[in-house]
Parts: structure tokens; sequence; C-alpha cells
């Protein structure tokens, strides 16, 4: 079982839409969680950070944690065709700061 | 906040030449920067974590003599891969923690190398 999951996509929405993309962790005690947007042939760029249950909000991202289940999620609203990227969900170790664990990406296509 | 400068952008070389790929933390210091590796479509895949004043951690299956990593102050680690070879060409990306504020605090990323080897 890998570290950290997400489902590769495409997840296709259109604009205007609400995108919804979500990452499952394995390890229990993992304390920071973070995403990042990697456009195609660029390198990935933080967008949101979220370190307790609950939702997060900032500007048309929200970021969405629950530790019982293991879950942390990202949804975008009013979707533009620039978010169309790669979405990265990394997570932190708590007993190693240094540690991160990155999940694979969800590709997303914001259709105009 | 958090910059992370990475340079040279591109490289395109001979095959068995040496290259040299920097990583600066611009507006804060990290004792502890990370290298990945990249290849198109794929997932980001690190080789090392380079701490500053030791030896850098190299991941299973990375050869430590062929991608060598100095992280010499708090503000710049460097790669160097060594008589590269058409199979090392591939984007490398560097990435850096702003470890003086405490745990928790996510990697920055620089802007990537893209190497070439003819």
């Amino acid at each position: 079982q890998k570290e950290v999951e997400q489902n590769s996509g495409p997840l296709s929405v259109p604009e205007g839409a609400i995108a919804s993309l979500n990452c499952t962790y394995s390890d229990r005690v993992s304390q920071s969680f973070f995403w990042y947007r990697q456009y195609s042939g660029k390198s990935p760029e933080l967008i949101m950070s979220i370190y307790s249950n609950g939702d997060k909000e900032d500007g048309r991202f929200t970021a969405q944690l629950n530790k019982a289940s293991q879950y942390v999620s990202l949804l975008i609203r009013d979707s533009q065709p620039s978010d169309s990227a790669t979405y990265l969900c990394a997570v932190n170790a708590l007993y190693n700061f240094n540690k991160f664990y990155f999940g694979s990406g969800t590709k997303l296509n914001v259709k105009p | 906040g958090a910059v992370v400068s990475q340079h040279p952008s591109r490289v395109i070389c001979k095959s068995g030449t040496s290259v040299k790929i920097e990583c600066r933390s611009l507006d804060f210091q990290a004792t502890t920067m990370f290298w990945y590796r990249q290849f198109p479509k794929k997932s980001l895949m690190l080789m090392a974590t380079s701490n500053e004043g030791s030896k850098a951690t190299y991941e299973q299956g990375v050869e430590k003599d062929k991608f060598l990593i100095n992280h010499a102050s708090l503000t710049l680690s460097t790669l160097t891969v060594t008589s590269a070879h058409p199979e090392d060409s591939s984007f490398y990306i560097c990435s850096a923690r702003d470890t003086g504020t405490g745990v928790g605090q996510p990697q920055h990323f620089g802007d990537g190398t893209r190497l070439s080897i003819l």
C-alpha cells in the first residue's frame, strides 16, 4: 500500500463547476498536509497547507482534512481553464519532519 | 516569501560531461533541501535529502557517486551529475523547507532544471 493515494484521473469538469480532488494516506500519525499544483513541464507550486481537522479556505480553494478517516481533499470553486494541471497531495510525517510522502497526482482538465 | 531559485533552467550537453545544478533558498534558511527527478508524465521521484554540513541521504537505487550533493551553507545545495549519459536526461527539481520555523512547514520548489544529454 502506498503512503499517499490519489486517483490519477483525468478529472474533467466544465468551466465554473466545483472540482473535487481527493487523497488518502496510510500513516495515522501524519501531521501536516499540503496540496501542490504542477503545470505540465513546470515544477510543483504550493497552493494550500492544512494541519487541523475541518476546512480551510483560501480564495477559490478549500482544503478539507479528516484525520479519523485519513483523507484530505481539495475543492476548487468556479473552476477555470487555467486550473487545468496535476494536483499533488503531500503528507508530512509526525516523527520525521523532513519526511514527505507525495501522491502520484490527479490530473484536472477544466473545459471551457 | 519562501522563494527557491534553481539554476540553470536548461542544460544541453554531450555525453560524458559533468553538470552542476544549484539550488538556493533566497529569503529563508534551509537546513534541509531535497532533490527530485521527474520523467515526462510521471511522478516526482525523491533522489536524496541534502543536509547542511553533513552527508546527503540517498534513496534506494540512487547512485551517490553519480549524483554528488553538496550542502555547504544554509541557503545553497548543489547537485552534480557526473559523467552524464543520455539515460540521465530528465527534469531535476530541488526543494527546501524553512526549518527555522519548526515542524510542519511545506517544501518550496525551485523551477527545475531540464537536462538533455546528447
